[in-house]
């Protein structure tokens, strides 16, 4: 399996808390990227970083903000969850260029009560 | 932009048998690179197959094998002899050179016994 780890697996929260999904990778990877994915359904880019200090918003709005201070760590916050942010996130990592494949992490699945 | 088309939502196959799954894409670039990734369900996403835009001969991986045709935008993924380990779900992935993805919506398949 790939060098890539998320926590907690799964969390279960009440509205209104903050919360931070952890993302960290020992392969050396400039590219990081947050996915949203329900159950059984597509998945949506929503956050992408190209090395330390660099963030960009993915395809799918959300609500939530990462961070990249160092190169093998990616959190994700969410300031104040919702029901509606209810889903699956996956983390993800490659070496820059087309021809790399992207290395996903287990997820997270997140429910807000 | 790039878009990603995965007609099939769920197909299912006998265990042995060969299975096709279709993709097709749309885009403007010359250069770029084909990937399936396969999620089994509550386990991580890994690579099965990559294909180089610029490279006419089809992938092959073990059982797995690609039928790529640049010109029709189409790049579906064989599975001979299927298992009961390749229940999962597929996506299909168009990747830039710069790295940048775009998924399918995704094909479960199931492989019965």
């Amino acid at each position: 399996e790939a060098d890539i780890y998320q926590t907690p697996r799964y969390l279960v929260i009440g509205t209104g808390k903050k919360i931070t999904l952890e993302c960290s990778q020992t392969m050396g990877h400039d590219k990081m990227y947050w996915y949203q994915q329900d159950p059984g359904m597509e998945l949506h880019l929503i956050h992408y970083s190209y090395g330390v200090n660099s963030t960009e918003k993915g395809d799918l709005s959300s609500e939530s903000t990462v961070s990249r201070i160092r190169t093998e760590h990616f959190p994700l916050t969410l300031e104040s969850a919702r029901p509606s942010h209810t889903s699956q996130y996956l983390c993800a990592s490659s070496e820059t260029g087309g021809y790399n494949e992207q290395f996903f992490g287990p997820g997270t699945r997140l429910t807000v009560l | 932009a790039q878009t990603v088309t995965q007609s099939q939502p769920e197909m299912s196959v006998q265990e042995a048998e060969t299975v096709t799954l279709s993709c097709t894409y749309d885009t403007s670039e010359n250069n770029y690179y084909l990937f399936w990734y396969k999620q089994p369900p509550s386990r991580q996403m890994i690579l099965v197959i990559r294909q180089e835009a610029y490279k006419q001969q089809n992938a092959t991986e073990n059982r797995f094998s690609v039928n790529f045709q640049k010109a029709a935008k189409s790049f579906s993924l064989k599975i001979s002899d299927s298992q009961l380990g390749d229940t999962a779900m597929y996506f299909c992935a168009f990747r830039t050179n710069a790295g940048k993805s775009t998924f399918g919506d995704g094909t479960t398949l199931t492989v019965k016994p």
